[in-house]
């Protein structure tokens, strides 16, 4: 069965710092992996896509890293602003004799002024 | 010129009501579906449809009824609403049955049954 995991589900940095979320998955047979930023009340704005072919994908201040082999993706977000205060969601897409869709449940992450 | 639009934003509405949540993509996308997030933030497919046809039908009560008119258009119809229904539903479209290229949300329906 496959699984998305993010952890840890909450972070709180201080503005001005990299930082890293981390995203985990249990199928390695993944298709393409995305992330996403969710505002409280709002709807899921992507951020990057990667497929499977790929290692990574960058747009502006963030770089998202695919590594099959550990089953782990990574969300690196530089010069962290209060603006990027927000739930971020990873999905894995499988290939599964149909193609499905596996969430995460979200790192919320709260950058203080 | 939103791309994927919902409607209503907010639905809070009795139990056994019947009630219905409409979407619509002006991507050009060939296929539309139908998320719920629960209290948990977790999302789980419903439905999906692709140029009209369903591709995806996830075990979900029969009181949920997709139809999809055209390819721009996904609704979800929900018959006897139940307290457990209460969510945040969310469609999103992709240009391409297989997801390749990644989806495109709309901004939820949240649905509070009381």
């Amino acid at each position: 069965k496959q699984e998305v995991t993010q952890i840890p589900a909450a972070l709180s940095v201080p503005e001005g710092e990299n930082l890293v979320l981390n995203c985990s998955f249990t199928d390695s047979a993944i298709y393409n992996l995305q992330w996403f930023r969710q505002d409280p009340g709002k709807g899921l704005t992507s951020l990057l896509l990667i497929q499977s072919s790929q290692r990574e994908q960058t747009s502006g201040r963030l770089n998202a890293s695919l590594d099959k082999s550990s089953g782990r993706s990574t969300l690196y977000i530089a010069a962290s602003q209060p603006g990027d205060s927000a739930t971020y969601l990873c999905a894995a897409l499988y290939d599964t004799g149909g193609f499905k869709t596996i969430f995460g449940a979200g790192t919320r992450l709260f950058v203080k002024a | 010129d939103t791309a994927v639009s919902q409607t209503p934003k907010y639905l809070v509405t009795q139990m056994g009501n019947d009630k219905s949540i409409k979407c619509e993509q002006n991507l050009g996308h060939d296929t539309m579906y139908w998320y719920k997030q629960d209290s948990k933030k977790f999302l789980k497919i419903m439905f999906s449809y692709n140029n009209k046809e369903l591709i995806i039908n996830e075990t979900v009560p029969n009181r949920f009824s997709p139809k999809s008119p055209d390819k721009a258009h996904l609704n979800l119809h929900i018959n006897s609403l139940e307290l457990g229904d209460s969510a945040v539903y969310f469609c999103a479209s992709s240009p391409t049955r297989d997801s390749y290229y990644g989806y495109t949300f709309g901004s939820g329906t949240r649905l509070t049954v009381v």
